[in-house]
């Protein structure tokens, strides 16, 4: 069976400081990976999504980036972080093809202070 | 016109009630069809998906599609207080490498 592993769950994280969250698939290969954010109140918002290693789509100016340095990780970055940067991050996979349903990990909540 | 509209709710109802969630949707390619349960501080997981006009049963739980009214429900019968939770509305288009687009979810506490 797939699974999908998140980490870390939460953090605290100073105005300025550098991020790294990082995503991992199990069980599956070739998965399109995608990171949302969720801001308390608000809808689920795409920030990137990969359908290969090294192919990342940005749905959204600002200071993230994302990187698929292998075929089932995805990373989720920021040089400097910004108090607007808080929220709960999601990762995501689905299966190439029609159909596309989508399976999250568990979140990241981040809180920059 | 944003692409899918769901109303944020809150929706409190008494267990036992039957709850009826909605989304609108403007874009009639939109091929597949998801509902997405999700407790707070968790991810959300896939609850009902399915293709077609018409209903789909799963226990207490279906999902109806009406493409000619561009309209998508969820019914919860005999609702209980696990299932409070915020319900997502999502739907693709055909092809499997575009992106869900994602409602933005109506909040739900059924009440014991």
């Amino acid at each position: 069976s797939q699974t999908i592993h998140q980490w870390p769950a939460t953090l605290v994280q100073p105005v300025g400081s550098p991020l790294s969250l990082e995503c991992t698939v199990e069980g599956t290969s070739n998965p399109n990976l995608y990171w949302y954010r969720q801001a308390a109140g608000r809808g689920l918002q795409l920030l990137f999504y990969s359908v290969g290693i090294g192919q990342i789509s940005s749905e959204v100016p600002q200071n993230l980036s994302a990187s698929r340095p292998q075929d089932r990780q995805f990373i989720l970055s920021s040089k400097k972080l910004l108090l607007s940067d808080s929220g709960f991050y999601l990762c995501a996979w689905s299966r190439r093809g029609p159909g596309g349903e989508l399976f999250f990990g568990e979140g990241s909540r981040l809180t920059v202070l | 016109q944003k692409e899918v509209e769901q109303d944020p709710g809150p929706l409190s109802v008494p267990e036992g009630a039957i709850v009826s969630l909605n989304c609108t949707y403007s874009n009639s390619a939109f091929q597949y069809f998801m509902w997405y349960r999700q407790y707070s501080r968790k991810g959300p997981e896939l609850l009902m998906y399915t293709y077609s006009s018409g209903n789909k049963e799963d226990g207490r739980f279906t999902a109806q599609v009406d493409k000619s009214s561009k309209y998508i429900s969820l019914f919860i019968r005999d609702s209980q207080p696990s299932d409070s939770a915020t319900y997502l509305c999502a739907m693709i288009l055909l092809s499997g490498n575009t992106p869900l687009v994602f409602g933005k979810g109506t909040r739900l506490s059924v009440i014991a």
